[in-house]
C-alpha cells in the first residue's frame, strides 16, 4: 500500500530563516512525486512534479528535490507570505490514485 | 485559461439528505478526480473519471457516487449524509498524458 508522511507537523519561521519540509513514500514504482501548496479554506496549488531520483526543480524561493524515498523541499529566504500548508504526493506506475501526506503547515514570521 | 470550477462553493444539509456537488474542469481536460479533506484525514481520494467512465474508486462507501458528462464536467452526488461527511470536497482535473492535478476551491459541506 502507497504511504506517504511529512515532517515536520508544523513550522514556524522568522522571516529569512531558510528551511526545508521533508517527504518520505513507500511506493511500488513511482511514477510521479508532486508538491502542492495550500492556503486555508483554499483548494491546492499545484508547485512541482518530479518523476525520478535526482531530478531537482526551482520556483521563486523554492526548490524541490527527490530522491529514492523522499523528497525535500527548500524554502530559501521565506517571506510570510510564504505562510501556508505544504502537501505532498505520489502516484505509483498503476496510475491508481494519487496519495496524499498530511502535509507540513509553515508560518513565515515577520 | 480558465481554472478548475465547484459549485456551490457552500452548503448545509441535514442528517438523511442527499447532496450533488459539481465540477467544471479545465478547458481540454478529460479526467476529473474527486477528493474529501477533513482536519483528521487529510487529502481523501474518492474516484476518477476519465471520458465518462470511472477509472478508479478509493474506499468509501457505496453512499458516495459521482459521473462524469461528454463535455467533462463532472458532479459527485453523497445519499444518505451522515454528520461525518461534513468536508471540503475538492475536485481536480488533469489532462490526458499528463498526470499533474489541478484543483478547484472546493466545496465545503457541512452536515448538521
Amino acid at each position: 500500500e502507497d504511504q506517504v508522511t511529512q515532517s515536520p507537523e508544523a513550522l514556524r519561521l522568522q522571516e529569512g530563516e531558510s528551511s526545508s519540509l521533508n517527504c518520505s513514500y513507500t511506493v511500488s514504482g513511482l511514477r510521479g512525486l508532486f508538491w502542492y501548496r495550500q492556503d486555508p479554506g483554499k483548494g491546492p496549488e499545484f508547485l512541482f512534479t518530479l518523476y525520478s531520483a535526482g531530478e531537482e526543480k526551482e520556483k521563486e524561493r523554492l526548490k524541490a528535490t527527490l530522491t529514492k524515498k523522499e523528497s525535500f523541499l527548500h524554502i530559501t529566504a521565506p517571506k510570510p507570505e510564504d505562510s501556508a500548508t505544504y502537501l505532498c504526493a505520489v502516484e505509483d506506475n498503476y496510475g491508481q490514485n494519487f496519495v496524499f501526506g498530511p502535509g507540513t503547515r509553515l508560518s513565515v514570521l515577520p | 485559461k480558465a481554472g478548475v470550477t465547484q459549485t456551490p462553493r457552500y452548503l448545509i444539509k441535514t442528517r438523511g439528505q442527499q447532496v450533488t456537488l459539481s465540477c467544471s474542469p479545465i478547458s481540454g481536460h478529460r479526467s476529473v478526480s474527486w477528493y474529501q479533506q477533513t482536519p483528521g484525514q487529510g487529502l481523501q481520494f474518492l474516484f476518477e473519471y476519465f471520458s465518462e467512465t470511472q477509472r478508479n474508486k478509493g474506499n468509501f462507501p457505496g453512499r458516495f457516487s459521482g459521473r462524469q458528462f461528454s463535455n467533462s464536467r463532472s458532479e459527485m452526488n453523497v445519499s444518505t449524509l451522515e454528520l461525518g461527511d461534513s468536508a471540503l470536497y475538492l475536485c481536480a482535473s488533469s489532462s490526458l498524458g499528463t498526470e499533474t492535478q489541478y484543483f478547484g476551491p472546493g466545496t465545503r459541506l457541512l452536515v448538521l
